[in-house]
């Protein structure tokens, strides 16, 4: 069974730097393009970066290009954003999400999501 | 950057009647290799979303045949042939051909 778990979630200050982790299981976590998707309180999906299966390739939306970075290390089994310079707009449950467009058939899962709230 | 709208963004729906839920991109989404990058998903309420539809017409693993996509190009429609009260939540259009790109969403409620 294909699982996601986010962590690293939390309240941080205006200015102030979080990472968030994904554990990965039930797949072979190198085969696939990750994302991270955010979700403000009460508001739509945002996807916010995505990153090729070596690493290689990285794409963000341009309100957190400069400020997050997406990595991953496939030997951990793990998927990561750093986010620094945090914002209040950047409040959101952040959501791991496997191969979004799961274009060869298989794909498309999310995690739980974790909390990260941006306040003084 | 490729802007996704979706219609209606509030739909309430009669158990047993079908609903529709149109999604318009700002670029076509039609790939050299034939295929559309268009997805639907499905938030739930309380739950993470989940996928319906890949590539506009493909139903994902265990997903209910009564869900059905289509379109080309820049106009998708989901189709849902009788609604049951499980399909309640909020339905998300995705680009996937240019970084990704989500809709509004459309809230689906039980009239």
């Amino acid at each position: 069974e294909v699982q996601l778990v986010e962590s690293g979630g939390g309240l941080v200050q205006p200015g102030g730097s979080l990472r968030l982790s994904c554990a990965a299981s039930g797949f072979t976590l190198s085969s696939y393009w990750m994302s991270w998707v955010r979700q403000a309180p009460g508001k739509g999906l945002e996807w916010v970066a995505n990153i090729k299966q070596d690493g290689s390739e990285e794409y963000y939306v341009d309100s957190v290009k400069g400020r997050f970075t997406i990595s991953r290390d496939n030997a951990k089994n793990s998927l990561y954003l750093q986010m620094n310079s945090l914002r209040a707009e950047d409040t959101a449950v952040y959501y791991c999400a496997r191969d979004l467009s799961a274009a060869g058939g298989e794909g498309g899962n999310w995690g739980q999501g974790t909390l990260v709230t941006v306040s003084s | 950057d490729t802007v996704m709208t979706q219609s209606p963004l509030s739909l309430p729906v009669t158990p047993g009647e079908p609903a529709s839920i149109s999604c318009r991109s700002s670029q076509s989404l039609l790939h050299s290799n034939g295929y559309n990058y268009l997805n639907w998903y499905l938030q739930k309420p309380g739950q993470s979303p989940q996928l319906l539809i890949y590539l506009a017409s493909k139903r994902a693993s265990g997903v209910p045949d009564r869900f059905s996509g289509s379109g080309s190009g820049t106009d998708f429609t989901l189709k849902i042939s009788r609604v049951e009260a499980e399909d309640v939540g909020i339905y998300y259009c995705m680009q996937a051909l240019r970084a990704r790109t989500f809709g509004q969403g459309t809230k689906v409620e039980i009239k």
